[in-house]
Order: C-alpha cells, then sequence, then structure tokens
C-alpha cells in the first residue's frame, strides 16, 4: 500500500481555515514535511515539523502530529487565493546505506482550490 | 543563495534529439537529486548524486544519462526519449545528513514529440 496517504481535492472560501490532512506509515521517521506545489512550477518547502514535537506554528501556518496514529496535518489560517496550490506531505525513507543522502517518499498530493 | 536554478524552463524535443538539462545551486548542497514528475502526480525520485558519485538510480532507462561534473552541478542528459517522457523535471539538492530538507528547482517541462 501507500506509504504516505492524502485526501486528493480541498475547496474553501477566501479567509475560512483550510485544514490538510496526511497519514504516514514510517514510524521512525524524524521530520515530516509539506511542500507546496503552484501551477507550473517546482516544489517548494512550506514547513516542517520534528517528530517530538506535537505542534510547529508560522504564521498562518500550523502543523500538528499525532505519532500515535500517524497523522500530520496542515492548517492554514485565513486562506487566500494565492494559497490555491497543490500540498504534498512528504515522509523521508530509511537512507540508503553510505549513501549519505536519503529518498522522500510523497502522499499524492492535495489539490486546494480558494474560492473567491 | 537559497537557490536550485533549473535551466531550461521549457523543453520541446524529437525522438531523435539529444538534448540536457541542468540543474546549479550554490548552497554547498552535497546531495543532488532528480525527479520525475507527470501531471497531477507525486514526483518520482530517478537519481542521487552524494558527493558527485551516483548513489542511487531507481531502474531509470538509459535514454536518461545523469552527469555530476562537480558540487554544484548537476545535468541530465537526454537521447532518443519516447513521448511517455513527457513531465516536468525537478532537480533538487540538500545538505548531506540523514533527513535533512531538500530544496526544488522550478523544474523543466519537457515535451516530447
Amino acid at each position: 500500500g501507500e506509504d504516505v496517504e492524502q485526501s486528493l481535492f480541498l475547496s474553501v472560501r477566501e479567509g475560512d481555515s483550510s485544514v490538510i490532512n496526511c497519514t504516514y506509515t514510517d514510524s521512525s521517521s524524524t521530520y515530516l514535511y509539506w511542500y507546496k506545489q503552484e501551477p507550473g512550477a517546482g516544489l517548494q518547502l512550506l514547513t516542517y515539523i520534528f517528530s517530538n514535537m506535537d505542534m510547529k506554528q508560522d504564521q498562518r501556518l500550523t502543523v500538528l502530529l499525532n505519532k500515535k496514529d500517524k497523522h500530520l496535518s496542515l492548517r492554514i489560517a485565513d486562506t487566500q487565493t494565492g494559497d490555491s496550490a497543490i500540498y504534498f506531505c512528504a515522509d523521508p525513507l530509511t537512507p540508503y546505506s553510505g549513501a549519505g543522502s536519503y529518498q522522500l517518499t510523497f502522499g499524492k498530493g492535495t489539490k486546494l482550490s480558494v474560492i473567491p | 543563495d537559497t537557490e536550485v536554478t533549473q535551466t531550461p524552463k521549457h523543453l520541446v524535443m524529437g525522438m531523435t534529439n539529444k538534448k540536457s538539462l541542468k540543474c546549479e545551486q550554490h548552497m554547498g548542497h552535497r546531495a543532488m537529486y532528480w525527479y520525475k514528475q507527470k501531471a497531477k502526480k507525486p514526483p518520482e525520485l530517478m537519481f542521487v548524486y552524494s558527493y558527485e558519485k551516483l548513489s542511487i538510480n531507481e531502474s531509470v532507462p538509459s535514454r536518461f544519462s545523469p552527469e555530476c561534473p562537480n558540487s554544484s552541478l548537476l545535468n541530465l542528459h537526454l537521447h532518443a526519449l519516447q513521448p511517455e517522457d513527457s513531465a516536468l523535471y525537478l532537480c533538487a539538492s540538500s545538505p548531506m545528513g540523514v533527513r535533512e530538507k531538500l530544496f526544488f528547482g522550478s523544474g523543466t517541462q519537457l515535451s516530447v514529440l
């Protein structure tokens, strides 16, 4: 099955809060990430959370981590039309031995549509 | 400088052409990556370079040939591609070490005719 799962679509009205959810299976992850991808663009690292934290707040963004349920969420307060994008949850897999680098596993992405 | 720069932004090529995609970063990152992203799909890992050496090749066809000439540059040489290779090709870099963050370029949108 998938290592990282997300719902595919979310539609909210401008000014409301958006909550994007993600579940993952790799319980040894030290960090979990949220990336944002606007149409025709690359991925922008939006925020991340250490696995020893339950919550991280960064301006309009709040990340919640429930390690017991392996559930990660991204809340965007006061959602704006500029927040319309695809949001990917990402979980690093165990690094390959000797490589020193690692592979991100991405969810399929949640397309956020903001209605003016 | 916290950017990963990719050129060109768009590329159209025929199936008999040879072209190259370029990626550059000046953050001192010693791990560099090529990802392929089809429309409406998440990125898929193709290659990883660690300290300028190829460390991961995710069973990518030989018509894709990566090259890392130095610690700041990563190339992807393309030859005899197929129309199904049309996709967004993303370069990324990260500091060496476990669980470090990936920084992505804006990608090259490739169309193979």
